[in-house]
């Protein structure tokens, strides 16, 4: 039972260079999220997806961008990495939108930008 | 807008004794739900409990429970009998019927002692 499954656990990058964090869940979730967590800030939202071809901006989606071609992945890049994009990214799913779905969790990608 | 607000960066508690996380939220959604979340050292966050905004009762799942005071928009963590294991950070979150969007705290830093 697989759930949410994030590649790479780990990455280094050079300013300027260009990435794709992939996310992939096997529970037909319709909702998808990416979150960053830094220090002293909990976790904040990036941007999200309420089913197959949709997709809107959370808090925080400069430097971001998502596609949603398919249910099952919710791929998240970043363009030209900055130094400040230096955070631990999560992805999470739900069945819904509705407000008694809980997200779950990927184990997370921590990204390094030098 | 919604806002979640906990304001206790740090806790500690003995072993066996119970304690209390504090969360306050703010949202025009007329209906929503209260989630907390644990993140152990390893990394990974854990669902631990739902409370949705129209509960008659407080939520329970064995050694944690919800303290939901509606009018005064506080929904806290009340850990029973802590365990060594209970050591991690606590994040409380929400989700409004409008919004979509899973919106979470700061957290808590929650470390037991023996």
């Amino acid at each position: 039972n697989a759930g949410v499954t994030q590649t790479p656990k780990f990455q280094v990058l050079k300013t300027g260079q260009s990435m794709t964090l992939q996310c992939a869940q096997d529970m037909n979730h319709e909702y998808m999220s990416w979150y960053r967590q830094d220090p002293g800030m909990g976790l904040r939202l990036i941007h999200y997806s309420v089913g197959a071809g949709i997709t809107d901006q959370g808090e925080v989606p400069n430097g971001y961008n998502v596609s949603r071609s398919t249910t099952e992945d919710f791929p998240l890049r970043l363009l030209s990495a900055a130094p400040s994009q230096t955070s631990v990214y999560f992805c999470a799913s739900s069945s819904g939108t509705g407000t008694n779905q809980p997200q779950h969790f990927g184990d997370g990608t921590r990204l390094s930008i030098l | 807008a919604q806002k979640i607000t906990q304001t206790q960066p740090g806790m500690f508690v003995q072993e066996k004794e119970a304690v209390t996380l504090d969360c306050t939220y703010d949202t025009s959604d007329p209906s929503y739900g209260l989630f907390w979340y644990k993140q152990p050292s390893s990394g990974e966050m854990i669902f631990l409990i739902y409370q949705g905004s129209y509960d008659q009762q407080n939520a329970t799942e064995g050694r944690y429970s919800l303290n939901f005071q509606k009018a005064r928009k506080s929904a806290n963590l009340v850990i029973s009998a802590s365990q060594l294991g209970d050591s991690a950070m606590y994040f409380c979150a929400m989700r409004g019927r409008d919004t979509d969007k899973l919106i979470f705290g700061t957290g808590t830093r929650l470390q037991v002692f023996p």
